[in-house]
């Protein structure tokens, strides 16, 4: 079945850490990939999304992911957390042949930094 | 230039009433989506409509339906309400479908 799946439900981080959420999907061709945050309360912010060409995506506030066609993965990074990246981190596909925009999310990676 | 929109931002219902939710999509933008999101877990696919057509719809009961007005504005039913319709109903628009979607803050429904 397809499927995504981000095996972390929590993360703590120091501030100043670097921090890495992982992201893996289950479908039969590369779909089209996106990385949301949503602070407490808020709808989604688009970080960064990969289509095609270059595996390394750079995204908004400092954000950068990685496709890895051979681990079905695309997880994203940050060299040096701020505390105010604490937030709820979401890894989204879409299979364009039939979604017509359907987003398939995974469970979500809730991340908390400390001081 | 405006965001989405969504209204209202909260709302109470009791068990057994009916619900409408309503979203503006970002001017332009011909394509609506609506997911809930139920507390600690992502947010699951409801409707897509695009140029007022319904274009795909998840797994949810008939209680749920939507529709989109010839502005693109898009609204949410949710008929016979139980307890577990509880979530943030968010409501994403995009120029087309498959590209990226903007979303709007949400709807808190909470159902008694």
């Amino acid at each position: 079945a397809q499927s995504v799946t981000q095996p972390d439900i929590h993360i703590t981080v120091s501030e100043g850490a670097s921090l890495e959420l992982r992201c893996n999907y289950s479908y039969g061709a590369t779909p089209y990939l996106f990385w949301y945050v949503q602070s407490p309360g808020q709808g989604l912010q688009l970080l960064l999304k990969y289509f095609s060409g270059d595996t390394l995506v750079q995204g908004i506030k400092g954000f950068e992911a990685e496709f890895k066609r051979s681990q079905s993965s695309f997880n994203l990074r940050k060299p040096s957390v701020h505390w105010s990246d604490a937030a709820e981190y979401f890894c989204a596909v879409v299979v364009t042949t039939d979604s017509w925009g359907k987003f398939q999310f995974g469970a979500g990676t809730q991340v908390v930094v400390t001081p | 230039d405006a965001g989405v929109t969504q209204s209202p931002t909260h709302l109470i219902k009791t068990r057994g009433q009916q619900v409408t939710l309503r979203c503006s999509p970002i001017s332009g933008h011909k394509s609506v989506s609506w997911y809930q999101q139920v507390l600690g877990q992502g947010p699951q696919f409801i409707f897509q409509y695009y140029e007022k057509e319904e274009r795909g719809r998840g797994n949810f009961p008939d209680r749920f339906s939507a529709r989109q007005f010839p502005n693109y504005s898009s609204e949410l039913n949710v008929n016979a309400l139980l307890l577990g319709d509880s979530a943030l109903y968010l409501c994403a628009s995009s120029f087309s479908s498959s590209t990226e979607a903007f979303f709007g803050q949400g709807t808190r429904l909470t159902v008694v």
